[in-house]
């Protein structure tokens, strides 16, 4: 594809619900990074994959944060049990290979009412 | 634990002017540094990355420093334009994890 993109683009949900966020990085990209983005600071680093396998989830917040990437080109972040404070932008970007430019997706703004 | 300043207020420019936009960190020895541009409602986009063994990277308008004995970058945009306006993100890697911290960026505004 053209870009890495993103989908849903908004999604909006309750507390307590699963919530499931894709993410299609440009093709060929091995290495694929999920941030979350809050109004007014820096993209935060959640989880980054080196083809299929998670190669650093350091920056997961909790065992509700789950990532995939079973096929080392499309990947989901799986949030169980959301909660209010999970509201945020989330972003996606992949890389030709780690440590090189990194292009960012339009992210999925989840809203937890 | 790893820490990264920017210029938290806006900086506002006329047109025409350089704008320099300053990265501050500490607690960490990152092996290059990059610079991304984002807009509202938009992902960052790149801009430009240094090693830490360079001290200078030039493409076209834009310009950064790294100085690792001051822990600190410098990002120039000359001959600014009003669309430049964008909040400005640097961000640390290093060679052993691969993930990028992030400022928390700084606002730019150039009035016409």
């Amino acid at each position: 594809g053209a870009g890495v993109s993103q989908t849903p683009s908004n999604k909006v949900t309750e507390k307590g619900k699963y919530v499931e966020l894709r993410c299609d990085p440009i093709s060929g990209h091995t290495a694929l990074y999920w941030y979350r983005q809050s109004l007014g600071q820096g993209p935060e680093f959640l989880i980054y994959f080196q083809g299929t396998g998670a190669a650093d989830d350091s920056g997961l917040p909790n065992d509700r944060f789950f990532a995939v990437r079973p096929e080392g080109s499309v990947s989901t972040l799986k949030i169980q049990r959301t909660e209010r404070g999970d509201s945020a932008v989330y972003l996606c970007a992949s890389s030709s290979t780690v440590g090189n430019e990194q292009f960012f997706g339009p992210g999925t703004r989840l809203t937890v009412l | 634990s790893q820490k990264i300043e920017q210029n938290s207020e806006a900086l506002n420019i006329q047109e025409g002017k350089t704008a320099t936009l300053t990265c501050n960190y500490t607690n960490y020895s990152p092996a290059y540094l990059q610079w991304y541009r984002q807009d509202p409602g938009r992902g960052p986009v790149f801009l430009l990355l240094i090693r830490e063994n360079e001290k200078e990277k030039r493409k076209e308008r834009l310009k950064v420093t790294f100085d690792t004995t001051l822990k600190q970058s410098l990002f120039h945009i000359t001959a600014s334009q009003p669309a430049d306006s964008a909040t400005y993100l640097c961000a640390l890697g290093d060679d052993s994890s691969y993930k990028l911290i992030f400022g928390s960026g700084t606002r730019l505004l150039v009035r016409p």
